[in-house]
């Protein structure tokens, strides 16, 4: 699986938008990106994906730029309940269906 | 739909000690996948079976490392002597094939002495 590289933390304001970089330089053509998150003492949980489009769902929107080689996860209002570590990960279509995950960011978020 | 499931939530036990987890998928999920977790780091890909066929298990850590999906429900994990190196957060997650999103279980936390 290609590599995708994250800040070690970030940190917001209840209530204000967050944005999750994720870089992912040597993509694929078939790589879906998938965003995962993993809140304290849990199992990771399921965010969203993309291809090239941009995508939204009822937890987060997902921009993808042009060229691909980056994405960027976008919590609209941050909440206490979305502190949390984020993954940010490259899968190829049909392939294995292992998840190769990162060391992820770190959310805190301030109330 | 009740989620995933683990079996047991917390373990402890001495070096050299067989342990098993157990965990059952959301039912109907045709795949059920094995990760581990160690402090401060991501969940490491062990094994996956869709059905009861074990598909991948190069990634397991060692040969002390067993896994088993008998009737294509649920799985259980074996590591055999164990090491104080094998303390981690062991998670199982499944998923319905062709979709492609996993949904994770709450983990067994592992502590050897």
């Amino acid at each position: 699986d290609a590599k995708t590289t994250q800040p070690n933390s970030m940190e917001s304001n209840e209530e204000e938008p967050v944005h999750l970089p994720c870089n992912h330089s040597t993509i694929s053509g078939t790589d879906y990106i998938h965003w995962y998150r993993q809140l304290p003492s849990q199992g990771p949980e399921y965010v969203i994906h993309g291809l090239t489009s941009n995508v939204n769902n009822r937890m987060a929107s997902l921009a993808i730029a042009e060229d691909r080689k980056s994405s960027t996860l976008i919590l609209h209002r941050a909440t206490l309940r979305d502190a949390a570590v984020y993954y940010c990960i490259l899968r190829a279509y049909n392939a294995g269906n292992m998840l190769t995950f990162g060391g992820g960011t770190r959310l805190m978020v301030k109330p | 739909d009740t989620g995933v499931s683990q079996d047991p939530r917390h373990k402890i036990t001495k070096r050299g000690q067989n342990v098993t987890f157990r965990c059952d998928p959301i039912s109907e999920h045709n795949r059920l996948y094995w990760y581990r977790q160690t402090l401060g780091q991501g969940p490491e890909f062990l094994t996956y079976f869709q059905n009861e066929a074990q598909l991948e298990k190069s990634r397991l850590l060692s040969d002390r490392f067993s896994a088993e999906r008998p009737k294509g429900s649920f799985s259980t994990l074996e590591i055999q002597r164990t090491e104080q190196g094998d303390s981690a957060m062991y998670l199982c997650a499944s998923s319905l094939v062709p979709k492609e999103t996993q949904y994770f279980g709450p983990g067994t936390r592992l502590l050897v002495l």
